[in-house]
């Protein structure tokens, strides 16, 4: 019940499309719904997160799309680019115990083409 | 600003051998996260810290892993003895506590034991 999946484990896209990777949760308890971004040699860094009370969230070229009754959530990458060539995780947490306890979904590798 | 700061950033050492991981967080931050990341597990949470207080150590493998937060700004997380499979990147990642509040990484350390 604490799993995340992720899918798709890799991805190409190429300069200019829609990037989209998309993740499912089985705990009904999660209440924060966080994307990294992972580039070689370096830690995740926060992109963009959603909380359960909205369906979607904009910041610049990046949008989650959350379904709750489904159990899903997705990243969009519009007018992708070679530099968000990286690995994107998508987490979930349940607040508790003074902070938040991240579970991480597996990661998928985006390659954008020039 | 600083940012999380791991050392090393790679070690190579052989089997048996005492490894010690070093982590100086985000000032002010009192959260704080170990990881561990590898190509068949992703991102693990080996235990978190708030208030320099260990909360949650559920993740530790096994009793051969350690972890201390003797002061706000430094973490040491120790594998005595070590093994092959103990192979992996290991991130420390700091936060305010509080409700959701964003988890910053740091490169981490790539460690290697032969």
């Amino acid at each position: 019940q604490q799993q995340v999946k992720q899918s798709p484990q890799s991805l190409i896209v190429q300069k200019g499309g829609i990037s989209i990777i998309n993740c499912a949760y089985e705990n009904t308890a999660f209440d924060y719904f966080p994307w990294y971004q992972q580039f070689p040699g370096k830690g995740p860094a926060l992109l963009i997160a959603i909380r359960p009370d909205v369906s979607e969230k904009k910041e610049g070229r990046f949008t989650i799309s959350f379904n709750k009754s489904a159990k899903q959530f997705s990243l969009h990458i519009m007018d992708s680019q070679p530099g968000d060539s990286a690995t994107y995780f998508c987490a979930a947490s349940r607040y508790g115990g003074a902070t938040n306890k991240l579970i991480f979904g597996t990661g998928t590798l985006l390659a954008v083409q020039p | 600003d600083a940012g999380v700061i791991q050392s090393p950033r790679h070690e190579v050492t052989e089997m048996g051998q005492e490894v010690t991981l070093r982590c100086k967080p985000i000032s002010g931050h009192n959260s704080l996260f170990w990881y561990r990341q590898t190509m068949m597990r992703g991102l693990e949470l080996l235990i978190y810290f708030n208030n320099n207080v260990p909360i949650d150590d559920s993740g530790m493998p096994e009793d051969r892993f350690s972890a201390k937060m003797p002061n706000a700004s430094f973490s040491t997380l120790k594998i005595q003895p070590s093994e092959p499979r103990d192979s992996a990147v290991y991130f420390c990642a700091s936060s305010f506590s509080g409700e959701h509040q964003p988890q910053h990484f740091g490169d981490g350390t790539r460690l290697s034991i032969l």
